[in-house]
């Protein structure tokens, strides 16, 4: 199957501070791609849907300048976590989906604790 | 709005029993079922979509558009089988491509 790379796969940092994630598809163009954020023990809740060269769409109840999203090429979407705080601590997923693709594959997750 | 309702967030069998798992949805559009796995420590992966109608790892699942169910099932469970099983409704129209998990069921099989 296709593979979704994340990094980093942990980040620790202060609050207020900036956090961006990379979400790379390796062996395939991702025309779009989502970023889900799951809590401990919880589901997967989608932030954002992707396609290549526009803007980001943002789920009800998604700050989108809080959770920037970028996806400037077919194999690259970045998410940064601006003013990072505590309650943004997460587990954040990205996933891919190709054209004519009938699932998404999904990256490993970025774990992120703000102190 | 779309739901995905799995009712059981723990489910223990033994190994060689068969296992059911149930999910539930709530969708005004044409529905797109599917099962995603993760095992321990492993990213989330396609086990099967109602679509295909396949028999991944001797899982199956039917969908029932009257009971509004995709439950999974498995006739003999294997110990490998234990893992976090999520139910995911595929939206259609202009959402097209977009998942509603469930919340998940973490499957134990004992030996």
């Amino acid at each position: 199957g296709a593979v979704v790379s994340q990094h980093p796969s942990w980040v620790i940092c202060k609050s207020g501070t900036s956090v961006k994630i990379e979400c790379r598809s390796l062996d395939f163009q991702a025309t779009t791609m989502f970023w889900y954020r799951q809590f401990p023990k919880q589901s997967l809740m989608l932030m954002a849907t992707s396609n290549e060269g526009s803007k980001a769409t943002y789920e009800q109840g998604v700050e989108k300048d809080k959770f920037l999203i970028n996806h400037a090429s077919l194999t690259l979407s970045t998410l940064t976590v601006t003013s990072a705080h505590p309650e943004d601590s997460s587990f954040y997923i990205c996933s891919g989906k190709g054209l004519g693709f009938h699932e998404q594959f999904f990256g490993p997750g970025t774990r992120l604790t703000v102190l | 709005a779309q739901r995905v309702t799995q009712p059981e967030k723990l489910l223990s069998v033994f190994k060689g029993a068969p296992v059911e798992l149930k999910c539930n949805y709530s969708y005004s559009g044409s529905p797109e079922l599917f099962w995603y796995v993760q095992y321990s420590r492993q990213r989330l992966q396609l086990l099967l979509r109602h679509i295909s109608r396949e028999s991944i790892k001797g899982f199956t699942a039917d969908l029932n558009k009257g009971e509004t169910s995709f439950h999974l099932k498995k006739p003999f469970a294997q110990e490998e089988d234990s893992a976090m099983y999520y139910c995911a409704l595929g939206l259609g129209g202009t959402s097209y491509g977009k998942l509603t998990f469930g919340q998940g069921t973490i499957l134990t099989v004992h030996p």
